[in-house]
Protein backbone atom coordinates (compact mmCIF):
# COMPACT_ATOMS: atom_id res chain seq x y z
CA UNK A 1 0.00 0.00 0.00
CA UNK A 2 1.40 3.67 -0.97
CA UNK A 3 2.12 5.26 2.41
CA UNK A 4 3.87 9.29 3.13
CA UNK A 5 5.97 9.53 5.82
CA UNK A 6 6.89 13.00 7.20
CA UNK A 7 9.36 12.31 10.11
CA UNK A 8 9.48 16.04 11.41
CA UNK A 9 5.99 16.83 13.45
CA UNK A 10 6.79 20.26 14.08
CA UNK A 11 9.96 22.19 13.16
CA UNK A 12 10.92 26.01 14.86
CA UNK A 13 13.34 28.34 13.21
CA UNK A 14 14.67 31.75 13.39
CA UNK A 15 13.33 34.47 10.62
CA UNK A 16 16.00 34.23 7.61
CA UNK A 17 16.99 30.59 8.36
CA UNK A 18 16.84 27.62 5.70
CA UNK A 19 14.68 25.02 6.50
CA UNK A 20 14.41 21.54 5.00
CA UNK A 21 11.01 19.37 5.43
CA UNK A 22 11.08 15.87 4.90
CA UNK A 23 8.90 13.52 2.77
CA UNK A 24 9.39 9.94 2.08
CA UNK A 25 6.98 7.82 0.34
CA UNK A 26 6.32 3.96 -0.34
CA UNK A 27 4.65 2.71 -3.33
CA UNK A 28 5.01 -0.08 -5.89
CA UNK A 29 3.55 1.68 -9.05
CA UNK A 30 6.35 2.93 -11.64
CA UNK A 31 4.28 6.00 -12.31
CA UNK A 32 3.27 8.60 -9.60
CA UNK A 33 2.88 11.78 -8.98
CA UNK A 34 4.11 13.68 -5.61
CA UNK A 35 3.09 16.72 -4.13
CA UNK A 36 3.44 19.65 -1.75
CA UNK A 37 0.76 21.40 -0.09
CA UNK A 38 0.57 24.25 2.36
CA UNK A 39 -1.89 24.90 4.99
CA UNK A 40 -1.54 28.43 6.39
CA UNK A 41 -3.70 28.88 10.03
CA UNK A 42 -6.71 30.10 7.93
CA UNK A 43 -6.88 26.30 6.88
CA UNK A 44 -7.40 26.33 2.80
CA UNK A 45 -5.04 24.21 1.17
CA UNK A 46 -2.56 25.74 -1.25
CA UNK A 47 -0.53 24.09 -3.98
CA UNK A 48 2.82 24.26 -4.27
CA UNK A 49 4.48 21.61 -6.70
CA UNK A 50 3.98 18.73 -8.37
CA UNK A 51 6.21 16.09 -9.81
CA UNK A 52 6.19 13.43 -11.46
CA UNK A 53 8.21 9.85 -10.96
CA UNK A 54 10.00 10.28 -14.41
CA UNK A 55 11.70 14.03 -13.63
CA UNK A 56 13.93 13.58 -11.09
CA UNK A 57 15.21 17.21 -11.91
CA UNK A 58 15.62 19.31 -8.77
CA UNK A 59 13.12 22.38 -8.73
CA UNK A 60 13.96 25.90 -7.40
CA UNK A 61 10.99 28.38 -7.52
CA UNK A 62 12.14 31.76 -5.64
CA UNK A 63 12.72 31.10 -1.87
CA UNK A 64 11.54 27.31 -2.66
CA UNK A 65 13.50 24.27 -3.88
CA UNK A 66 11.94 20.75 -4.38
CA UNK A 67 14.69 17.66 -4.10
CA UNK A 68 13.70 14.61 -5.49
CA UNK A 69 15.57 11.28 -5.34
CA UNK A 70 13.88 7.85 -6.22
CA UNK A 71 16.66 5.77 -4.62
CA UNK A 72 15.89 7.30 -1.48
CA UNK A 73 12.58 7.32 -2.43
CA UNK A 74 12.48 11.22 -1.03
CA UNK A 75 10.92 14.31 -2.05
CA UNK A 76 12.08 17.00 0.60
CA UNK A 77 11.24 20.67 0.46
CA UNK A 78 13.17 23.35 1.32
CA UNK A 79 12.55 27.07 2.06
CA UNK A 80 15.60 29.76 1.63
CA UNK A 81 15.78 32.51 3.65
CA UNK A 82 12.28 31.61 5.78
CA UNK A 83 9.65 34.28 6.56
CA UNK A 84 7.20 34.70 9.06
CA UNK A 85 4.36 34.04 6.49
CA UNK A 86 6.07 31.01 5.48
CA UNK A 87 4.51 29.64 9.32
CA UNK A 88 2.19 26.50 7.77
CA UNK A 89 1.43 23.12 8.16
CA UNK A 90 3.50 21.15 5.18
CA UNK A 91 2.17 18.14 3.68
CA UNK A 92 3.57 15.88 1.12
CA UNK A 93 1.40 13.89 -0.72
CA UNK A 94 1.51 10.82 -3.13
CA UNK A 95 -0.89 9.95 -6.57
CA UNK A 96 -0.45 6.82 -7.97
CA UNK A 97 -0.96 5.83 -11.45
CA UNK A 98 -0.28 2.35 -12.45
CA UNK A 99 -2.71 0.78 -9.46
CA UNK A 100 -5.57 3.39 -9.14
CA UNK A 101 -6.28 6.90 -8.73
CA UNK A 102 -5.62 6.82 -4.40
CA UNK A 103 -4.25 9.96 -3.67
CA UNK A 104 -2.70 10.11 -0.05
CA UNK A 105 -1.39 12.73 2.42
CA UNK A 106 1.35 12.75 4.99
CA UNK A 107 0.51 13.84 8.08
CA UNK A 108 1.92 16.87 8.21
CA UNK A 109 4.97 19.06 9.55
CA UNK A 110 3.96 22.58 11.41
CA UNK A 111 6.92 24.64 10.62
CA UNK A 112 6.56 27.82 13.03
CA UNK A 113 8.94 30.90 11.76
CA UNK A 114 9.83 32.88 14.41
CA UNK A 115 10.77 37.29 13.98
CA UNK B 1 -11.90 32.97 -10.88
CA UNK B 2 -13.60 32.05 -8.18
CA UNK B 3 -12.31 29.39 -6.09
CA UNK B 4 -13.89 26.16 -4.42
CA UNK B 5 -16.97 27.67 -1.80
CA UNK B 6 -17.98 25.08 0.62
CA UNK B 7 -21.10 25.44 3.47
CA UNK B 8 -21.49 26.22 5.99
CA UNK B 9 -17.96 26.84 7.22
CA UNK B 10 -18.77 25.37 11.26
CA UNK B 11 -21.29 23.58 12.59
CA UNK B 12 -21.84 22.06 15.79
CA UNK B 13 -24.03 19.52 16.63
CA UNK B 14 -24.99 16.24 19.06
CA UNK B 15 -24.17 12.83 18.87
CA UNK B 16 -26.87 10.83 16.59
CA UNK B 17 -27.59 13.67 14.61
CA UNK B 18 -27.59 14.49 11.17
CA UNK B 19 -25.33 16.58 9.36
CA UNK B 20 -24.76 17.73 5.56
CA UNK B 21 -21.93 19.94 3.91
CA UNK B 22 -22.45 21.29 0.73
CA UNK B 23 -19.69 22.18 -2.31
CA UNK B 24 -19.44 24.17 -5.52
CA UNK B 25 -16.63 23.46 -7.57
CA UNK B 26 -14.56 26.06 -9.87
CA UNK B 27 -16.70 25.65 -12.60
CA UNK B 28 -15.68 23.48 -15.24
CA UNK B 29 -13.62 21.10 -13.30
CA UNK B 30 -15.08 17.57 -13.27
CA UNK B 31 -13.26 15.91 -11.08
CA UNK B 32 -14.66 16.58 -7.51
CA UNK B 33 -13.05 14.90 -3.80
CA UNK B 34 -14.24 15.31 -0.45
CA UNK B 35 -11.63 14.63 2.58
CA UNK B 36 -11.70 14.47 6.23
CA UNK B 37 -8.75 15.94 7.93
CA UNK B 38 -9.41 14.95 11.69
CA UNK B 39 -7.20 17.71 13.43
CA UNK B 40 -2.94 16.85 13.64
CA UNK B 41 -3.43 14.58 10.69
CA UNK B 42 -3.64 15.01 7.31
CA UNK B 43 -6.88 14.68 4.93
CA UNK B 44 -7.88 11.33 4.16
CA UNK B 45 -9.81 11.26 0.84
CA UNK B 46 -13.33 10.01 1.20
CA UNK B 47 -15.04 10.25 -2.07
CA UNK B 48 -14.01 11.07 -5.55
CA UNK B 49 -16.46 12.16 -8.30
CA UNK B 50 -16.09 12.21 -12.15
CA UNK B 51 -18.93 14.53 -13.48
CA UNK B 52 -21.70 12.86 -11.53
CA UNK B 53 -20.02 9.73 -10.98
CA UNK B 54 -18.44 7.56 -8.10
CA UNK B 55 -14.40 7.05 -9.19
CA UNK B 56 -13.47 6.00 -5.96
CA UNK B 57 -15.24 5.67 -2.60
CA UNK B 58 -13.10 3.11 -0.56
CA UNK B 59 -12.25 4.99 2.56
CA UNK B 60 -15.90 6.51 3.06
CA UNK B 61 -18.36 4.44 5.89
CA UNK B 62 -20.75 4.13 4.08
CA UNK B 63 -22.91 2.58 7.00
CA UNK B 64 -22.52 6.57 7.86
CA UNK B 65 -21.56 8.83 5.26
CA UNK B 66 -23.24 9.12 1.63
CA UNK B 67 -22.48 11.86 -1.07
CA UNK B 68 -23.77 12.81 -4.37
CA UNK B 69 -23.48 14.73 -7.32
CA UNK B 70 -25.97 14.50 -9.06
CA UNK B 71 -25.67 16.73 -11.85
CA UNK B 72 -22.03 16.61 -11.93
CA UNK B 73 -21.61 20.18 -10.74
CA UNK B 74 -22.02 20.66 -6.69
CA UNK B 75 -21.64 17.94 -4.67
CA UNK B 76 -23.46 17.29 -0.75
CA UNK B 77 -21.91 15.38 1.99
CA UNK B 78 -23.80 13.60 4.10
CA UNK B 79 -23.26 12.04 8.16
CA UNK B 80 -26.35 9.99 9.45
CA UNK B 81 -26.27 9.48 12.43
CA UNK B 82 -22.81 11.44 13.69
CA UNK B 83 -20.83 9.85 16.28
CA UNK B 84 -18.15 11.68 18.20
CA UNK B 85 -15.16 10.52 15.83
CA UNK B 86 -16.69 12.11 13.18
CA UNK B 87 -15.53 15.70 14.55
CA UNK B 88 -12.96 17.05 11.56
CA UNK B 89 -12.41 19.61 9.13
CA UNK B 90 -14.12 18.31 5.97
CA UNK B 91 -12.53 19.90 2.42
CA UNK B 92 -13.93 19.83 -0.96
CA UNK B 93 -11.52 20.10 -3.40
CA UNK B 94 -11.62 19.95 -7.64
CA UNK B 95 -9.70 19.27 -10.28
CA UNK B 96 -9.62 19.77 -13.89
CA UNK B 97 -8.48 17.08 -15.54
CA UNK B 98 -11.06 14.13 -15.88
CA UNK B 99 -10.53 10.87 -13.90
CA UNK B 100 -6.83 11.79 -13.00
CA UNK B 101 -5.89 12.28 -9.41
CA UNK B 102 -2.19 12.84 -9.82
CA UNK B 103 -3.57 16.74 -11.36
CA UNK B 104 -3.48 20.06 -9.58
CA UNK B 105 -6.40 19.87 -6.65
CA UNK B 106 -7.97 22.97 -5.71
CA UNK B 107 -9.31 23.50 -1.90
CA UNK B 108 -11.95 24.84 -0.61
CA UNK B 109 -11.97 26.62 3.27
CA UNK B 110 -13.49 23.56 4.70
CA UNK B 111 -16.26 23.20 6.84
CA UNK B 112 -15.52 22.43 10.66
CA UNK B 113 -17.75 20.02 12.52
CA UNK B 114 -17.94 19.70 16.35
CA UNK B 115 -19.97 16.52 17.46
CA UNK B 116 -20.95 16.88 21.08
Amino acid sequence: AQKVTQAQTEISVVEKEDVTLDCVYETRDTTYYLFWYKQPPSGELVFLIRRNSFDEQNEISGRYSWNFQKSTSSFNFTITASQVVDSAVYFCALSEVDYGQNFVFGPGTRLSVLP
Amino acid sequence: EAGVAQSPRYKIIEKRQSVAFWCNPISGHATLYWYQQILGQGPKLLIQFQNNGVVDDSQLPKDRFSAERLKGVDSTLKIQPAKLEDSAVYLCASSSVTGSSYNEQFFGPGTRLTVL
